[in-house]
């Protein structure tokens, strides 16, 4: 079974609104991280959001915040007020395992593009 | 500090030649990861290291591909006999350690053509 599912291959959105990129899990592993990254054209991967298994509180980093549903076990970036700079490829990944979380999972990504 | 750094950025070669990737990362950084992203797709993990240590290699294609760390710093990724099919984007990766709670800090990458 798949680890990390982002079942959006492409999405759009209009400039200035609220867009989310969805992303579901599976692990047995009571300690995971997850984490979204944006890669851009020019290929480079941007740390964007960090949420734990362990969290509270859902993460939240100047327009990204994550959605986690743990019960669920999805973790959907939602980017508020999205700027064309925002049309990008954006993984989900997860690190399992509380200290040897040495291999990583990432789901195939979604398109994002922002339309004037 | 400098971020993740990679060398080269470019890489044509001949099949059947070998080919040397460099990473070099983020300065007290003790975990070391290398991907593979070919054109379009995800990022399929290759091998990590803690220190110089890889404590799992199953992630390597096959045994034409070889990786090592030295001094706790830099990594080689070696890939013998070049194919057509390793053509892709060779992605580096450096975090803290190896709790699920650390960043992982990408470097530019390294764009392989296999001709």
């Amino acid at each position: 079974a798949q680890k990390i599912t982002q079942t959006q291959p492409g999405m759009f959105v209009q400039e200035k609104e609220a867009v989310t990129l969805d992303c579901t899990y599976d692990t047995s592993d009571p300690s995971y991280g997850l984490f979204w990254y944006k890669q851009p054209s020019s290929g480079e991967m941007i740390f964007l959001i960090y949420q734990g298994s362990y969290d509270q509180q859902n993460a939240t980093e100047g327009r990204y915040s994550l959605n986690f549903q743990k019960a669920r076990k999805s973790a959907n970036l939602v980017i508020s007020a999205s700027q064309l700079g925002d049309s990008a490829m954006y993984f989900c990944a997860m690190r399992e395992g509380l200290t040897n979380a040495g291999k990583s999972t990432f789901g195939d990504g979604t398109t994002l593009t922002v339309k004037p | 500090g400098a971020g993740v750094s990679q060398s080269p950025s470019n890489k044509v070669t001949e099949k059947g030649k070998d080919v040397e990737l460099r990473c070099d990362p983020i300065s007290g950084h003790t975990a070391l990861y290398w991907y593979r992203q070919s054109l379009g797709q995800g990022l399929e993990f290759l091998i990590y290291f803690q220190g110089n240590s890889a404590p799992d290699k199953s992630g390597l294609p096959s045994d034409r591909f070889s990786a090592e760390r030295t001094g706790g710093s830099v990594s080689t990724l070696t890939i013998q006999r070049t194919q057509q099919e390793d053509s892709a984007v060779y992605l580096c990766a450096s975090s803290l350690s190896l709790l699920s709670t650390d960043t992982q800090y990408f470097g530019p990458g390294t764009r392989l053509t296999v001709l």
